[in-house]
Parts: structure tokens; sequence; C-alpha cells
């Protein structure tokens, strides 16, 4: 069973468009994550929900809205997509002080 | 502010020889410090945790807060190690990344 898991797993999408990556986690994690690792393999983070609850905002442009329906989910809405945009979108939860567990990774390329 | 510096981007080695993948942070509080490896373009998988002082896949990992470092060390590479290392520093709900190494392990 895949703990931290993500769709689509690839997502090719032209320049304006509205997009959506989805994340669920079964681990019963309170925390979690969304992060940016773009093309030189930087990782940085966007968004941490805790309880549904944003914590985190990072400086991440508004067409960014994260949104945790609940604390099992947290999905990525990305309007009006960019050139710049592309890269792969990684979710995480974490409980407490454990370590984060990722998911295998959404590769967004903007056309 | 904190910060996670992993100052060599490329590392190759021979297979059988040693690696060390250095990690340096500066933490105004008392640090939460991971080693995280990513395989080709598969999802990144905890490696080593500095609290648990174990060795993973015969790797390990000492904090020395002396010198604010967190250096990843094998004595004996194989190919399979060739990946993507992350040092990361944990503070508050926030896990902050270094840029990473590429370790590629030569036969």
């Amino acid at each position: 069973d895949t703990a931290v898991s993500q769709t689509p797993k690839y997502l090719v999408t032209q320049m304006g468009n509205d997009k959506s990556i989805k994340c669920e986690q079964n681990l019963g994690h309170d925390t979690m994550y969304w992060y940016k690792q773009d093309s030189k393999k930087f990782l940085k983070i966007m968004f941490s929900y805790n309880n549904k609850e944003l914590i985190i905002n990072e400086t991440v442009p508004n067409r960014f809205s994260p949104k945790s329906p609940d604390k099992a989910h947290l999905n990525l809405h990305i309007n009006s997509l960019e050139l710049g945009d592309s890269a792969v979108y990684f979710c995480a939860s974490s409980q407490a002080n454990s370590p984060l567990h990722f998911g295998n990774g959404t590769r967004l390329t903007v056309t | 502010a904190q910060r996670v510096t992993q100052p060599e981007k490329l590392l190759s080695v021979f297979k059988g020889a040693p690696v060390e993948l250095k990690c340096n942070y500066s933490y105004s509080g008392s640090p939460e410090l991971f080693w995280y490896v990513q395989y080709s373009r598969q999802r990144l998988q905890l490696l080593l945790r500095h609290i648990s002082r174990e060795s993973i896949k015969g790797f390990t990992a000492d904090l020395n807060k002396g010198e604010t470092s967190f250096h990843l060390k094998k004595p004996f590479a194989q190919e399979e190690d060739s990946a993507m290392y992350y040092c990361a520093l944990k503070h508050d709900y926030k896990l902050s990344f270094g840029a990473g190494t590429t370790v590629t392990v030569r036969a």
C-alpha cells in the first residue's frame, strides 16, 4: 500500500491552463506538505497544512492554491500556468517530529 | 535564519572506495537533521536521521555541533548507491533541504 500517493504522475499542459494535483496519505499523519523540485533539483517547500489548517505559505504566486478537505488529503490547484511552473511537485506528510514521507512526485510540463 | 549547505554538487567515486558527502547547517536552536536519498526519477526516501544513530545501507552520519556538520559517510561505495542525496534540517513543521549532491559510483 502506497503511504503517500499523488495523481497524476505526469501532467503536460499548455500555458494559461488551470490544473490540479491531488495527494492522499494513509499514514494518519496530521501534517501535509507540497514541495517543488526545479530543473536544478532544488527542493523548496511551498505549503504545509496541519489538521487542515495552513501553517506554512512560502513565497508562492497566488496562482497556486492548496486545499485540504481533510487531514488525509492536500490538493494543489494552479491557475494560469506558466512555463516556469514546469517542475516536479512532491507531496509529503509527517506526524509531530517524525520524518517526512514523500509521494512519488508529479512531473508537470508546461508548453 | 536556517540554512543547509551541501558544498559538492557532484561526487564521483569508484566502487569499493569510501564516500563522504558534506553537509553543514546554520540553526540557532537544537537541530534535527536528516539525509534523504532520491534514486533516478523516484521519490525522496529517508536514509538517516541524526537522533536514531543507526546505519542504513552501510551509511552513517554523525552530528557535530561544534562544526555544525552532519556529513554522510560510507566506507565502501556500491554501484546501487548512485543517486541524489539531500541533507535536511527540520524545525517546527518545516524541512529545509540543501542543494543536493549527485553521487555516481563507477565500476
